[in-house]
């Protein structure tokens, strides 16, 4: 059974940092690419950041762009998220998600229960 | 960057009846595009890939169409279970991948 555990969500202020953790099993993890996506509350789906399975290429949304960090451990089966300079706009429920085999743009099969994180004074 | 674009926001259907969602591309995404369904307080469930391919144990009664910029998801038979979210994302061009704002099937 593949399973996708998030954790390290929480209420953080203003400017400060988070690191959010994918925990994965049940599926090859170092042969796939990966992905965070977030969901503003009552919103629609953003995707945040991609990373290769070997963990040599990422991409970044622009709106999270020098501020955020996708990062993996193949030894571990565990995707990184590394969040700073959090703003307001931040607040979200955050998912990883499955990408492609090796690298490039892809739909997910699978996905996180998600991990919600709050940026607020 | 690649604009998605659902209609309608929200559509009411009746247990029984079919439903049609509709996807737009600002560019030709050539078949490069999922269906997504989400309830409240779950993850998203990939439906449709590929714009017609049925995921891993979806059911018949979803079946997706369309290409170029222009897509549509079919739910034919709405049952009670079906009433939720659903997203189109393109993945084409990327990055960044991009998904559109959402069609919530309601009871009517």
């Amino acid at each position: 059974e593949v399973q996708l555990l998030e954790s390290g969500g929480g209420l953080v202020q203003p400017g400060g940092s988070l690191r959010l953790s994918c925990a994965v099993s049940g599926f090859t993890f170092s042969a796939y690419a990966m992905n965070w996506v977030r969901q503003a509350p009552g919103k629609g789906l953003e995707w945040v950041a991609a990373i290769a399975s070997s963990g040599g290429s990422t991409y970044h949304a622009d709106s999270v762009k020098g501020r955020f960090a996708i990062s993996r451990d193949n030894s571990n089966n565990t995707l990184y998220l590394l969040m700073s300079s959090l703003k307001v706009e931040d607040t979200a429920v955050y998912y990883c998600a499955s990408g492609s085999w090796g690298w490039g743009g892809s739909y997910s099969d699978f996905w996180g229960q998600g991990t919600l994180v709050t940026v607020s004074s | 960057e690649i604009v998605m674009t659902q209609a309608p926001a929200t559509l009411s259907v009746s247990p029984g009846e079919r439903a049609t969602l509709s996807c737009r591309a600002s560019q030709n995404v050539k078949n490069n595009l999922a269906w997504y369904q989400q309830k409240p307080g779950q993850a998203p469930r990939l439906l449709i890939y590929g714009a017609s391919t049925r995921a891993t144990g979806i059911p018949a009664r979803f079946s997706g169409s369309g290409s170029g910029t222009e897509y549509t998801l079919t739910i034919s038979g709405l049952q009670s279970e079906d009433f939720a979210v659903y997203y189109c994302q393109q993945y084409n061009n990327w990055p960044p991948l991009t998904f559109g704002g959402g069609t919530k099937v309601e009871i009517k």
